[in-house]
């Protein structure tokens, strides 16, 4: 009865390298969200993805983040160039897709990721 | 732009020393207003949701209530091991699954 998975639990980067975080949803969510939680800040939306589709990406920064939910595998949020702002805690969230307990998500335990 | 408020932003209490934690918000037409609990270094831990005014729900010593424009999380008779910190998050109608979090309430219940 796994929760939500994420790896890897920490990553360190230098600037200008690339960051790539996992996320395997809980058996028989399809729905995958991201959240950010900066150092004394709270948790911000980014991006909310169903298999093979960005549904809402108004949290997103414009540029060097991308993410993706393939059909196989799990969602990957990438960081292209990361700089010391990134530092930051990532959770990925996951749902049902049904209409019961449709809003209700559930967290990993996040990626801790260190640009030094 | 919708708000989440949450307050204190702290609450020290004696184990036993029962209190509520507020959250208030600003949307209208909520969709949904969830609390989680987070453990320093973890990832959010879902208790509830509450979709309409007047709606309670309850979990061991939580109990979690709604109005138009606030819930309240009462915490009853705490342990030690409540303490950590008590996020509220509400989802707007017109959003496609995006949960807008306030700052959160840090407990720390003492023995």
């Amino acid at each position: 009865n796994a929760g939500v998975m994420q790896n890897p639990r920490h990553l360190v980067r230098r600037r200008g390298q690339e960051a790539r975080l996992r996320c395997s949803p809980m058996k028989g969510h399809s729905h995958v969200y991201w959240y950010r939680q900066l150092p004394e800040e709270g948790l911000k939306f980014m991006v909310y993805l169903q298999k093979e589709n960005i549904i809402d990406e108004s949290g997103m920064p414009k540029e060097r983040f991308s993410a993706e939910f393939p059909k196989e595998g799990p969602s990957i949020l990438r960081i292209q160039q990361v700089v010391r702002g990134d530092s930051a805690a990532y959770f990925c969230a996951s749902s049902t897709g049904g209409t019961q307990g449709y809003n209700e998500q559930f967290f990993g335990p996040g990626t801790r990721l260190t640009v030094l | 732009e919708d708000q989440v408020t949450q307050s204190p932003e702290a609450l020290r209490l004696q184990e036993g020393e029962s209190s509520s934690l507020n959250c208030s918000y600003t949307v209208s037409g909520l969709r949904g207003l969830f609390w989680y609990r987070q453990d320093p270094g973890k990832g959010p831990e879902f208790l509830f949701t509450l979709y309409s005014a007047g709606e309670e729900k309850e979990k061991e010593r939580l109990k979690a209530t709604l109005t138009k424009k606030e819930s309240f999380l009462h915490i009853t008779a705490p342990k030690p091991e409540d303490s950590a910190t008590y996020l509220c998050a509400v989802q707007a109608p017109y959003s496609w699954g995006k949960l807008q979090f306030g700052a959160g309430t840090q407990v720390v219940v003492t023995p």
